[in-house]
Order: structure tokens, then C-alpha cells, then sequence
């Protein structure tokens, strides 16, 4: 299993400032996600982070937007960049396991913008 | 296109027995997953299913069928804490496409 935490759990942010995600897994793994999980809705997969390369992302989401940094293999950040009321959400990374029979998942973000 | 169906809210009384379908049309099948989300927290993993065929995990049990794109999980001896979203997963090849989740009421 993976432990993983985030930081920060939650935040209330002003329109148009940027806030930055950290996730920390208790081991390395080689791909991380994020998602984000709006009110009441299923979880919607922002971008693939791989170390070591550029952060692959999901149709909607563009890299000015969400920039990701992977610097090792236990660690990421995403910011939330320019932020607005609509990317009120809860923001959670996840890993998979070697063996990719399960996808654990952090504690989440919760943002709130005003 | 990726689609994951489920119904939206099911309601069942404690101690009872109920079943969480899902159906699933994607591009690739590598596993399906059902996790279980109380409100406000991260999704919990509950099971995985690759082959076809029922894997019991105590009160939990989840079933595939490949052919038909249908899984179901089965909860037992309901209790007050199962009141939670069950969300079903399929990783298509190699991201997991979400269903909407089914939102479990339970009734004493």
C-alpha cells in the first residue's frame, strides 16, 4: 500500500492568485495523478505526472492553467494558476501500484475562491 | 466514446442486502474498480476485478462480467457506516475512467 499526504487541506483564496498543491507518497512510484472532484460530481483526471518529463494532460485542462512539477519519485505539486470561483473544488493526487491493481488516493484539497 | 453508467442514489435499510450495478462501454479494458467516498473525504479502494467471476472481500463482494461490460457490487449486513458514494472505475487501457458514483442511503 501507499501512504500519501497533501498540503494544504484546505484553503480559501482571493479571484486571480495561484495556489500550489504538494503531494507526498511514503514511496516511490512512477506515475502520479491529479483529479479534481467538483461538488457533488465523480472525480474528472486533471494531468499524468511522470518524473522526469513533461505532465501529460487531460483534454480541458492546459499546463498555464494547472502547471505540475514531478522533481522525484515520491513527491508533486500542482497550482491552480489565475484562480477563479469555478476552480472551487476538491483537488486530490493518487498513485498507482507496481502492480496497477490499485489506485490509492491522498486526503485531498479542499479550495475554496472568492 | 468512454462511458460508465450507475445509478445515481440507492437507499437500503441496515442489516439488509443491496447491489450497486454498473455498466461500462470503453476503449480497452485493463480492470475494473469500485471504491468507496464518504462525503468530504478521498476515495477508499474496495476491489479490483480483471477476470470474470465474484471476489468476496468479507461483507463486500464485487462481480464482472467482460462480455456484457457489467459489474456489480454487493454489500451485506448493511450497517449505518456504509452510507457513502460507491464510484466504479475501469482503467481504459491505462487511466481509470470514472463513473458518476451512486450516493448509498442507509436506513436503520
Amino acid at each position: 500500500s501507499a501512504v500519501i499526504s497533501q498540503k494544504p487541506s484546505r484553503d480559501i483564496c482571493q479571484r486571480g492568485t495561484s495556489l500550489t498543491i504538494q503531494c507526498q507518497v511514503d514511496s516511490q512510484v512512477t506515475m502520479m495523478f491529479w483529479y479534481r472532484q467538483q461538488p457533488g460530481q465523480s472525480l474528472t483526471l486533471i494531468a499524468t505526472a511522470n518524473q522526469g518529463s513533461e505532465a501529460t494532460y487531460e483534454s480541458g485542462f492546459v499546463i498555464d492553467k494547472f502547471p505540475i512539477s514531478r522533481p522525484n519519485l515520491t513527491f508533486s505539486t500542482l497550482t491552480v494558476s489565475n484562480m477563479s470561483p469555478e476552480d472551487s473544488s476538491i483537488y486530490l493526487c493518487s498513485v498507482d501500484t507496481s502492480e496497477g491493481d490499485t489506485q490509492y488516493f491522498g486526503p485531498g484539497t479542499r479550495l475554496t475562491v472568492l | 466514446g468512454q462511458n460508465i453508467d450507475q445509478p445515481t442514489e440507492m437507499t437500503a435499510t441496515e442489516g439488509a442486502i443491496v447491489q450497486i450495478n454498473c455498466t461500462y462501454q470503453t476503449s480497452g479494458f485493463n480492470g475494473l474498480f469500485w471504491y468507496q467516498q464518504h462525503a468530504g473525504e478521498a476515495p477508499t479502494f474496495l476491489s479490483y476485478n480483471v477476470l470474470d467471476g465474484l471476489e468476496e472481500k468479507g461483507r463486500f463482494s464485487s462481480f464482472l462480467s467482460r462480455s456484457k461490460g457489467y459489474s456489480y457490487l454487493l454489500l451485506k449486513e448493511l450497517q449505518m457506516k456504509d452510507s457513502a458514494s460507491y464510484l466504479c472505475a475501469v482503467r481504459a487501457p491505462y487511466q481509470l475512467i470514472w463513473g458518476a458514483g451512486t450516493k448509498l442511503i442507509i436506513k436503520p
